[in-house]
């Protein structure tokens, strides 16, 4: 079984400029996810997906950062613009709906702010 | 969600077993612990989870108390590719996904 694809592998940007992130989650995984892991901390979940509807995304900062989930399968995630704090790994998840089966989450997308 | 409380290193010998406790006094009976491992530059890896009775797969073995107020998930024969960060996450499962919340873990290195 294929895993969690995520693009591109490492990121540079300056503060203030744009950048996104894509995602191709396991085939026939309804629900997919976005974490943020800032170095030395646990992911935190930045927007969850079901299908190609927003489960929750109450921990995104919608004034700067974006996603969607068209189709239902691949994910994009925006930042824009982007600030020196949003300098983190993005990791992007996916699972099968059904109780109690564990996530599957891609390498992640290493993001660096300067 | 239950919050969980881990130390947050621990070291262990090679070919020794390893065990990492994990302490959520404020768990609820619907609420399952949930052990995952992040290898560095890695997303993190699930290994297992449990309600209430003891579970073994090929990766681990997580034994719970009684109370379920902690519990101990166990690497019987630790080598260095088990030098990782290792979660343990409590938490109910939703019928429209699963959001674990994760804390900042145990950070495990196996020495040779």
């Amino acid at each position: 079984e294929a895993g969690v694809a995520q693009s591109p592998r490492y990121k540079i940007i300056e503060k203030r400029q744009s950048v996104a992130f894509w995602c191709n989650p396991i085939s026939g995984h309804a629900t997919l996810y976005w974490y943020q892991q800032i170095l030395g901390q646990g992911p935190k979940l930045l927007i969850q997906f079901q299908n190609n509807g927003v489960v929750d995304d109450s921990q995104l900062p919608k004034d700067r950062f974006s996603a969607e989930r068209l189709k239902g399968v691949d994910s994009t995630l925006k930042i824009q613009p982007a600030k020196l704090e949003d300098s983190a790994v993005y990791l992007c998840a996916s699972s099968l709906t059904e109780l109690n089966y564990g996530y599957t989450f891609g390498s992640g997308t290493r993001l660096t702010v300067v | 969600d239950a919050k969980t409380t881990q130390p947050t290193s621990m070291d262990c010998a090679e070919g020794r077993a390893a065990n990492l406790p994990c302490n959520h006094s404020t768990i609820s009976g619907n609420e399952y612990v949930y052990w995952y491992r992040q290898i560095h530059s890695q997303g993190p890896q699930y290994i297992i989870h449990g309600l209430k009775n003891n579970e073994t797969n090929e990766m681990a073995s997580l034994i719970i108390t009684e109370d379920r107020k902690s519990s101990t998930l166990i690497l019987p024969h630790a080598t260095l590719r088990d030098t990782a960060v290792y979660y343990c996450i409590v938490r109910v499962a939703r019928n429209y996904g699963q959001n674990f919340v994760f804390g900042p873990g145990t950070r495990l290195s196996v020495l040779p």
